[in-house]
């Protein structure tokens, strides 16, 4: 799997939109970009994934650069409960491994 | 539909003791996943299981820990004779099918104290 590079923290404010980035340059053709978060002392939640194109669910938007190397989560309201532990992972569809690395802290304030 | 239930939620264990942690996939779903997640690190593969078979344990310690999915009943994973390096905590994810552009649902893990 490719790997990614996320800043370590970031903080945003309550309301304010939040926009994570990921680098992924090394990305292959094949694999997809998913995104998943960690609130404190619970399991990790899914929140949204791509290949190419841009996409958006309840939760949030997923913007993919048109070269594919890099990516933005982009939480349109952040509120407090948003405050977690945000991964990037890349892998080839169908592979069964989410490879974890670091991933960034937000931290919302009010 | 419930979630990826998982218990017990906390154990404690004495050293040489035995762990036993259950994981009870989402209704449907047929594809068990365990991760260990050591204290301040991010969560690490351990196994892949399908309904009594292992379908890769690449990242399993080879000895003391072992896993398996019956036809029926839940995913156990078992830890024999815990040492305090094995305090983690220990999440189950779940999938209907192994197919592409699919996600992974977690359950909110074991949190295992060896003490």
């Amino acid at each position: 799997d490719a790997k990614t590079t996320q800043p370590t923290s970031m903080d945003c404010a309550e309301g304010r939109a939040a926009n994570l980035p990921c680098n992924h340059s090394t990305i292959s053709g094949n694999e997809y970009v998913y995104w998943y978060r960690q609130i404190h002392s619970q399991g990790p939640q899914y929140i949204i994934h791509g290949l190419k194109n841009n996409e958006t669910n309840e939760m949030a938007s997923l913007i993919i650069t048109e070269d594919r190397k890099s990516s933005t989560l982009i939480l349109p309201h952040a509120t407090l409960r948003d405050t977690a532990v945000y991964y990037c992972i890349v892998r080839v569809g169908g592979d069964y491994k989410l490879s974890f690395g670091a991933g960034t802290t937000v931290t919302v304030r009010a | 539909n419930a979630g990826v239930m998982q218990n017990p939620r906390h154990l404690v264990r004495r050293r040489g003791q035995e762990a036993r942690l259950r994981c009870s996939p989402m209704k449907g779903h047929s594809h068990v996943y365990w991760y260990r997640q050591l204290p301040e690190e991010g969560l690490k593969f351990m196994v892949y299981l399908q309904k009594e078979n292992i379908i890769d344990e690449s990242g399993m310690p080879k000895e003391r820990f072992s896993a398996e999915f019956p036809k029926e009943g839940p995913s156990i994973l078992r830890i024999q004779q815990v040492v305090r390096g094995d305090s983690a905590a220990y999440f189950c994810a779940s999938s209907p099918q192994q197919v592409e552009n699919t996600e992974a649902f977690f359950g909110q893990g074991t949190r295992l104290t060896v003490v």
